[in-house]
Parts: C-alpha cells; sequence; structure tokens
C-alpha cells in the first residue's frame, strides 16, 4: 500500500514552453500533497504544500505564477511549471500525507525535467 | 547554521559492515524523525519513522533520537551491497500535513 506514481518520469522540453507534472496517491487519499525540488547532489527542498480543494502554499523564494499547482481531488495533483527555462531543470518529486494519520509521507518516483 | 546538517559522505564500507549516519537538528520543536533511503534517479522511500526520543529497530536497521542533544542516527547492520544508496534523514514538527525538512543525504557505497 501507499503508492505515489508520478508522470511523466522525464520529459525534455524547448524553452518558453510550459510542462505539467501528475502526482497521484494509487491506494489512499491523501488530503496534502508536497511538490519538492532536488537539483544534484542536493536534498529536497520544499517548494509548495498542497491541500486538496484550497491553494497552495508556496515556500519563500518560490514564483507561485511560475509553479503552478493544482489539487483538484484526493488523490491528484498537479506541478505546471510555466515558461520553463534551463534553470527550471530539476529533478521533481511530491509526496503525499496519509490522510488523518501520523506525518508518514510516500513518495513519488520524481520527474526529471531538462530545459534546453 | 542550517536547520538539519547531515555529513554527505560520501561513506564507503565493505561489505558485512556496521554503518552509522547521522544528523544534528537546531530546531527543539521537532518531534517526528525519519529516515529514507533514495536510490540515484528515484523517489525516497521511508525506512524508519521515530517519534520524539528513543530507539526503534527493524531488520538490520536502527534509529536514534535523542531529542537533549538534538542528534538523531539511523545504524545498518550487516550491511549489503544494496544497500548502497542515498540515505535522507527528515524531521517535522508535528502531525500529519506538515512539510518535511530534509538533510542533505549521506550517499553510502558497500562494496562486497
Amino acid at each position: 500500500g501507499a503508492v505515489v506514481s508520478q508522470h511523466p518520469s522525464r520529459v525534455i522540453c524547448k524553452s518558453g514552453t510550459s510542462v505539467k507534472i501528475e502526482c497521484r496517491s494509487l491506494d489512499f487519499q491523501a488530503t496534502t500533497m508536497f511538490w519538492y525540488r532536488q537539483f544534484p547532489k542536493q536534498s529536497l527542498m520544499l517548494m509548495a504544500t498542497s491541500n486538496e480543494g484550497s491553494k497552495a502554499t508556496y515556500e519563500q523564494g518560490v514564483e507561485k505564477d511560475k509553479f503552478l499547482i493544482n489539487h483538484a481531488s484526493l488523490t491528484l495533483s498537479t506541478l505546471t511549471v510555466t515558461s520553463a527555462h534551463p534553470e527550471d531543470s530539476s529533478f521533481y518529486i511530491c509526496s503525499a500525507a496519509v490522510t488523518g494519520g501520523r506525518n508518514e509521507q510516500f513518495f513519488g518516483p520524481g520527474t526529471r525535467l531538462t530545459v534546453l | 547554521q542550517k536547520e538539519v546538517e547531515q555529513d554527505p559522505g560520501p561513506l564507503s564500507v565493505p561489505e558485512g559492515a556496521i554503518v552509522s549516519l547521522n544528523c544534528t537538528y537546531s530546531n527543539s520543536a521537532f518531534q517526528y524523525f525519519m529516515w529514507y533511503r533514495q536510490y540515484s534517479r528515484k523517489g525516497p522511500e521511508l525506512l524508519m519513522y521515530t517519534y520524539s526520543s528513543g530507539n526503534k529497530e527493524d531488520g538490520r536497521f536502527t534509529a536514534q533520537v535523542d531529542k537533549s542533544s538534538k542528534y538523531i542516527s539511523l545504524f545498518i547492520r550487516d550491511s549489503q551491497p544494496s544497500d548502497s544508496a542515498t540515505y535522507l534523514c527528515a524531521m517535522s514538527l508535528n502531525q500529519a500535513g506538515t512539510a518535511l525538512i530534509f538533510g542533505k543525504g549521506t550517499t553510502l557505497s558497500v562494496s562486497s
């Protein structure tokens, strides 16, 4: 149980285009999903916290107009990188917290974004 | 000072060795402590979960939390080549729905 999927696993796009990444909790409901970014040899840095049915909370320094987050249901959250630039190239990972449980987060396999 | 400090390594050990991984933290309000294992280009996988101080054992893995020293450890006994990965400590303030604060991760290599 507690499986989180992400799609796509890898995406290459041209500078200026937008990319959507999906995060799904496959066998449980997640009131809260988190989006992290991980640069090579660095730790996971929280970008935003997403609660179902409400606006996401962004961490300081993360542009909410550039990284659009939608959490439309208890099993799906999406991250859209708008007008992507090469500096947005990174490993994006989502996690989902089990509803009503302890703070145990399950992570997706990640999406590697490369912006040319 | 960063909230969570973790030596990135790399740490290289022979198969069968006991491995000790550690993190220190500065925020005494942290209550939940976790260890994740991350293989290259994969998402983190939860290994151990501990609430407050104490020890927790699961197979070859033992997690220790010393809140008085703001220090947590993960021990791996009888290490195997398949344990080669990056180990991330993480912690949070309170219950479900709170973001995790991660250490930088320690890269471990176990040679056969």
